[in-house]
C-alpha cells in the first residue's frame, strides 16, 4: 500500500510554544491530506482537510488560527499547533489519498503531543 | 451528516475463534466502507474495504459484508490470532467533495492464547 510518513512521533513542549508536525506521502502524490485528532480510547475526529496550493478547510469547532495547516507541495502537509496549552495534548494523525478519485485513505504513524 | 455506529466496543475471543464487528451508517449516499486496524500508539492501517456495488469481499482470514438496504456492514475475522488484538474502526464516505471519512467509535479486540 501507499506509505505516509509523519514526524515527529512524539513531542513534549512547554505551554505557550508552537509545534510543527510534518506529513509526507513517500511513494505517491497527494492532492488532498487530512488531519485527525484522537483522544485516548476514542475515535478519530477530523480537524481539517488540506489541499495542495489552497487554504485548508476546517471542521466546525476547530480554530484555524490555532491549528495552522500548510500544504505547499503534493507530498508534504504540515500542521502547526500555535501557542500550545495542556488541553492541546493529544494524538495527531495525518492521512493522504493517492489520487482525487481514489477513495483509499492511508494514515501516518501519528504524533503524540504532550504540553506541559 | 453521516453517522456511523459500531458494536461491540470491546470483544474478547479465544485464539482460533471467529470475531465479528458490526457497523451501521445513516447516509444512504455513502458508497465506500473501509476498515482500519490500530495498534497502540500507531496510526490506523487499512485492512480491507468494500464499495457499495459489492455485497461481500474476502482477503484471507478477513471478510467484509455489506447490506445496503439495512445500511449496515460487518467485519469478520476467522481463525483469530493474538496478533489480531488491536482496535478496529469502521468508516464510511460518499463520492462527493473531499470524500471525507466518518469513523465509527472503535472496537477493542482481545485475542487470548
Amino acid at each position: 500500500g501507499a506509505v505516509v510518513s509523519q514526524h515527529p512521533s512524539r513531542v513534549i513542549c512547554k505551554s505557550g510554544t508552537s509545534v510543527k508536525i510534518e506529513c509526507r506521502s513517500l511513494d505517491f502524490q497527494a492532492t488532498t491530506m487530512f488531519w485527525y485528532r484522537q483522544f485516548p480510547k476514542q475515535s478519530l475526529m477530523l480537524m481539517a482537510t488540506s489541499n495542495e496550493g489552497s487554504k485548508a478547510t476546517y471542521e466546525q469547532g476547530v480554530e484555524k488560527d490555532k491549528f495552522l495547516i500548510n500544504h505547499a507541495s503534493l507530498t508534504l502537509s504540515t500542521l502547526t499547533v500555535t501557542s500550545a496549552h495542556p488541553e492541546d495534548s493529544s494524538f495527531y494523525i495525518c492521512s493522504a489519498k493517492p489520487g482525487q478519485t481514489n477513495e483509499k485513505l492511508f494514515f501516518g504513524s501519528g504524533t503524540q503531543l504532550s504540553v506541559l | 451528516g453521516e453517522n456511523v455506529e459500531q458494536h461491540p466496543s470491546t470483544l474478547s475471543v479465544q485464539e482460533g475463534d471467529s470475531a465479528v464487528i458490526k457497523c451501521t451508517y445513516s447516509d444512504s449516499a455513502s458508497n465506500y466502507f473501509p476498515w482500519y486496524k490500530q495498534e497502540l500508539g500507531k496510526g490506523p492501517q487499512l485492512i480491507i474495504d468494500i464499495r457499495s456495488n459489492v455485497g461481500e469481499k474476502k482477503d484471507q482470514r478477513i471478510a467484509v459484508t455489506l447490506n445496503k438496504t439495512a445500511k449496515h456492514f460487518s467485519l469478520h475475522i476467522t481463525e483469530t490470532q493474538p496478533e489480531d488484538s488491536a482496535v478496529y474502526f469502521c468508516a464510511a464516505s460518499k463520492n462527493t467533495g473531499f470524500q471525507k471519512l466518518v469513523f465509527g467509535t472503535g472496537t477493542r479486540l482481545l485475542v487470548s492464547p
